[in-house]
């Protein structure tokens, strides 16, 4: 079962609108969620993680468990955001499950 | 100091050849993953070790597939007889700790079965 649902393929935005991208996942009692990003011909990275609470290249994400989401937010995109973003989450603290991944295209 | 990588990156394989996948982690790195990532989805887990102790296996696809670290550092994932199905990218992730928190990856290892 899908436990990481990322519902958008592909989110196309122009350079200094906000951006979204969003993930569901599966119902556990203390989630532990990150986001990982993929730049072109670069290897996937971790960008953030809910638990630090940081915000990295100024995107933030913020847990909701009422909704089990934890989407990706950034107030203002720049060229350089375009990449492929995945939502992943980690089950008995060695499992992790990647959602499909957004590709986010940030144009001029 | 280097990070993760992966060799070969590209390999292709006619269906029912045996293939094998190196990764060489980050040194000192105790956790070491291995995905295979579809055309088009993310990362799908096959495999963890801590150090050389392979604890969980539940993802991968067949008896075909099998992963060793033997000596707690390289690790080798080989499949055998390949099949169509087997087409992917398969990456390997390590991680200093044994939660795994933060994992890097290298840059993969595009296998295409003919």
């Amino acid at each position: 079962a899908q436990r990481v649902t990322q519902p958008e393929k592909l989110l196309s935005v122009f350079k200094g609108a906000p951006v979204e991208l969003k993930c569901n996942y599966s119902y556990s009692g203390s989630p532990e969620l990150f986001w990982y990003v993929q730049y072109s011909r670069q290897r996937l990275q971790l960008l953030l993680r809910h638990i630090s609470r940081e915000s990295i290249k100024g995107f933030t994400a913020d847990l909701n468990k009422g909704e089990t989401s934890f989407h990706l937010k950034k107030p203002f995109a720049q060229e350089e955001d375009s990449a492929m973003y995945y939502c992943a989450q980690l089950y008995n603290f060695n499992k992790f499950y990647f959602g499909s991944g957004t590709k986010l295209n940030v144009k001029p | 100091g280097a990070g993760v990588s992966q060799s070969p990156r590209y390999k292709v394989a006619k269906r029912g050849q045996d293939v094998a996948l190196r990764c060489d982690p980050i040194s000192g790195h105790v956790s070491l993953f291995w995905y295979q990532q579809a055309l088009g989805q993310g990362p799908e887990f096959l495999t963890y070790f801590q150090n050389e102790a392979q604890l969980d296996k539940s993802g991968l696809p067949s008896d075909r597939f099998f992963a060793e670290r033997p000596e707690g550092s390289v690790s080798t994932l080989k499949i055998q007889r390949t099949q169509q199905e087997d087409s992917a990218v398969y990456l390997c992730a390590s991680s200093l700790v044994v939660a795994g928190f933060e994992q890097y990856f290298g840059p993969g290892t595009r296998l295409t079965v003919t």
